[in-house]
């Protein structure tokens, strides 16, 4: 499969723990993608990585929430310190932007299956 | 008043019917995106658009950039058409993150 897969699926923490979600993207997608949903809502926007550069960061995305894509392929969003508010599917998608031109600014998404998260 | 508002939140529907899903924004826009969720999570991305009209198969985007509204039209709907349908508009401001709407769930019955 050449999707966009997420690990883990599932995640039960309880509170203050320390958790780490990981998305593989499709290999040559070089923009990446976390957003985060709540049940009954669309998702939010939480970051976005170009190549390896992150270059938008949601006022969402506190302190206690970072993300990093090292080489520009896989990509890791670590939550310290979790709080029961942080339970929510956690999703990541993929895309492929060519060129500079207006073209670049619009591109299919590819979304990978989530992890949920549950903090007790 | 939420960016990006989506008509109905619900909508059952028999299978056969016509269906139509309705998404205002309130910011200018690059482009709208109609998306389709099913339970468990996945999101597929069905439209991206930036004016007029795209069609595949049975689904019909349209999109009105002067009065910021988008319609997604399902033809000759069917079970498996039963999803939630999300809206998503990217700003005209150049940032790349999508704004989504809460979604509308369809369900057809057969």
């Amino acid at each position: 499969d050449t999707g966009v897969s997420q690990d883990p699926r599932h995640k039960i923490t309880k509170r203050g723990q320390n958790v780490t979600f990981r998305c593989d993207p499709i290999s040559e997608h070089n923009r990446l993608y976390w957003y985060r949903q709540t049940l009954g809502q669309g998702p939010e926007f939480l970051t976005y990585f170009q190549n390896e550069a992150q270059l938008e960061k949601s006022r969402l995305l506190s302190d206690r929430f970072s993300a990093e894509r090292p080489k520009g392929s896989f990509s890791t969003l670590e939550i310290q310190r979790t709080e029961q508010g942080d339970s929510a599917m956690y999703l990541c998608a993929s895309s492929l932007a060519q060129g500079t031109g207006p073209s670049a600014t619009n591109e299919k998404l590819f979304f990978g299956s989530g992890t949920q998260l549950s903090v007790l | 008043k939420n960016e990006v508002e989506q008509s109905p939140q619900n909508l059952t529907a028999q299978e056969g019917e016509f269906i139509t899903i309705n998404c205002s924004y309130s910011v200018g826009i690059s482009a709208l995106h109609w998306l389709q969720q099913h339970p468990g999570g996945g999101i597929v991305s069905l439209f991206m658009l930036s004016s007029g009209k795209k069609k595949h198969g049975r689904l019909i985007a349209t999109i009105n950039i002067q009065e910021k509204h988008s319609s997604l039209h399902i033809t000759a709907s069917h079970p498996r058409d039963s999803a939630v349908y999300i809206c998503a508009v990217r700003s005209g401001t150049g940032r790349r993150a999508l704004t989504f709407g809460s979604g509308t769930r369809l369900q057809v019955q057969p």
